[in-house]
């Protein structure tokens, strides 16, 4: 068990629908990254939140949103969805997450989005 | 741009028989490596990684990996395989001063009894 958890485990919807994806980071933990991971696309870095603000973008389309609250949890917003939303949807920590530091990032359970 | 490549899509090889899974990395800086491994239908548990110093790196579960800097490689190795080492390898990269992780295409590792 890493420390970080995700809900929902499991999230069925359809198409040009709007969900919410949460996760709690490691105790202690400054840092949230959300990744999604496909099968065509591998493991894409979507966007990194350092201590309530963002700290570094990655692929992430402009359907989707995050936000780190005071209380560290993020959550993960999509969109408009499409099928091809369909994906593994990772959520990571770390301490720090500065450019200068070696923090290891530690993986929640992944929330399994599906879109019909 | 920084990237890696993890060459090989699947990896066989037989229980007790040593392993290595390949990843080469490219970074315009001094590289921070890592070593992921992926359970089915779990997340990504960390195994390693080199940040600075030994160029040999032991991590968990008994795996360790080589830093070679003028080959710009960092080779997951593990002296004698197990069946339960059967799982998704991925190599990541960040480049030291850097935000982003980088995260290679992944390699299946099958270790047959």
């Amino acid at each position: 068990d890493s420390g970080v958890t995700q809900t929902p485990k499991h999230l069925i919807t359809a198409t040009g629908q709007r969900v919410t994806l949460r996760c709690s980071p490691r105790s202690g933990d400054l840092s949230v990254y959300w990744y999604q991971q496909s099968l065509d696309q591998g493991l894409q870095f979507l966007i990194q939140y350092y201590n309530g603000e963002e700290r570094a973008k990655g692929n992430i389309l402009e359907r989707f949103s995050a936000q780190q609250f005071p209380d560290l949890h993020s959550e993960l917003n999509l969109s408009s969805l499409e099928l091809g939303d369909s994906a593994l949807y990772f959520c990571a920590s770390s301490a720090r997450g500065l450019g200068t530091d070696t923090d290891t990032q530690y993986f929640g359970p992944g929330t399994r989005l599906t879109v019909l | 741009a920084q990237s890696v490549a993890q060459p090989e899509d699947q990896v066989n090889v037989a229980e007790g028989n040593p392993l290595t899974v390949k990843c080469t990395y490219s970074v315009s800086g001094n590289p921070y490596l890592f070593w992921y491994v992926q359970y089915p239908n779990r997340g990504l548990q960390f195994l390693l990684k080199y940040i600075t110093g030994d160029n040999l790196v032991k991590g968990s579960y008994g795996f360790e990996a080589e830093f070679n800097k003028s080959q710009t490689s960092f080779h997951l190795k593990k002296p004698s395989a197990l069946v339960s080492d059967s799982a998704l390898y991925f190599c990541a990269v960040r480049e030291a001063g850097g935000f982003k992780t980088i995260f290679g295409a992944g390699t299946r590792l099958f270790v047959k009894a």
